[in-house]
């Protein structure tokens, strides 16, 4: 499969807990996405790299959020202290290109649940 | 302030029969529009874009229509199959801009 993974697909933890996820895109794309979703809204973008560059960070991206991408290939997102209103979708998308117009192709998701 | 607004959150067809889903934008800086289609538990899936410069992209039962005066985009599914019964997200994107923008979606049901 060539597609964006993201690892793991569910993860139940408890409030104040640390949690990372894991995302690798489609091998060629140089741009790398995190996106939230929650319950009724579209993707709401977090933050972005181009190679291992951060290049973009939502205000949505509180201080107990950090995304790396530390070779340019996979990324984590890890989140610090976790609130129940962290509880979301957490999606990875990746694309090929240095200019925009780039079509955005999406993994299947983190589901996290904070208790 | 939603920049991407879908404001049907849901619709139903009957099989067989078109499918429109609509979008509206406020930003005039977009100049790139998408469609992704979401089943549960899984991420989005890219259906079909369109560049600001042309007014009508198709691909197989699939084609968007932009209406850049209007800030208005529309996807039209013919004919509408079982499968197509999803959560479609309309999206766009500005040239200053690489973070691709969701409007909050429409849940189409094709009806038997």
């Amino acid at each position: 499969d060539t597609g964006v993974s993201q690892d793991p697909r569910h993860k139940i933890t408890k409030r104040g807990q640390n949690v990372t996820f894991r995302c690798d895109p489609i091998s060629e794309h140089n741009r790398l996405y995190w996106y939230r979703q929650t319950l009724g809204q579209g993707p709401e973008f977090l933050t972005y790299f181009q190679n291992e560059a951060q290049l973009e960070k939502s205000r949505l991206l509180s201080d107990r959020f950090s995304a790396e991408r530390p070779k340019g290939s996979f990324s984590t997102l890890e989140i610090q202290r976790t609130e129940q209103g962290d509880s979301a979708m957490y999606l990875c998308a990746s694309s090929f290109g240095t200019v925009n117009q780039e079509t955005q192709y999406f993994g299947p998701g983190t589901r996290l649940l904070v208790l | 302030d939603q920049q991407v607004k879908q404001n049907s959150p849901s619709l139903s067809v009957q099989e067989g029969r078109i499918s429109i889903l609509n979008c509206d934008y406020t930003n005039s800086m977009f100049d790139y529009f998408l469609w992704y289609k979401k089943y549960p538990a899984e991420g989005p899936t890219f259906l079909i874009s369109i560049s600001s410069i042309k007014d009508k992209n198709e691909d197989g039962r699939f084609t968007v229509f932009l209406n850049k005066s209007a800030k208005h985009l529309s996807l039209h599914i013919v004919p509408s199959q079982p499968g197509d019964s999803a959560v479609y997200f309309c999206a766009a994107s500005g040239w200053v801009d690489d973070k691709i923008i969701f409007g909050k979606g429409t849940r189409l049901h094709i009806l038997p």
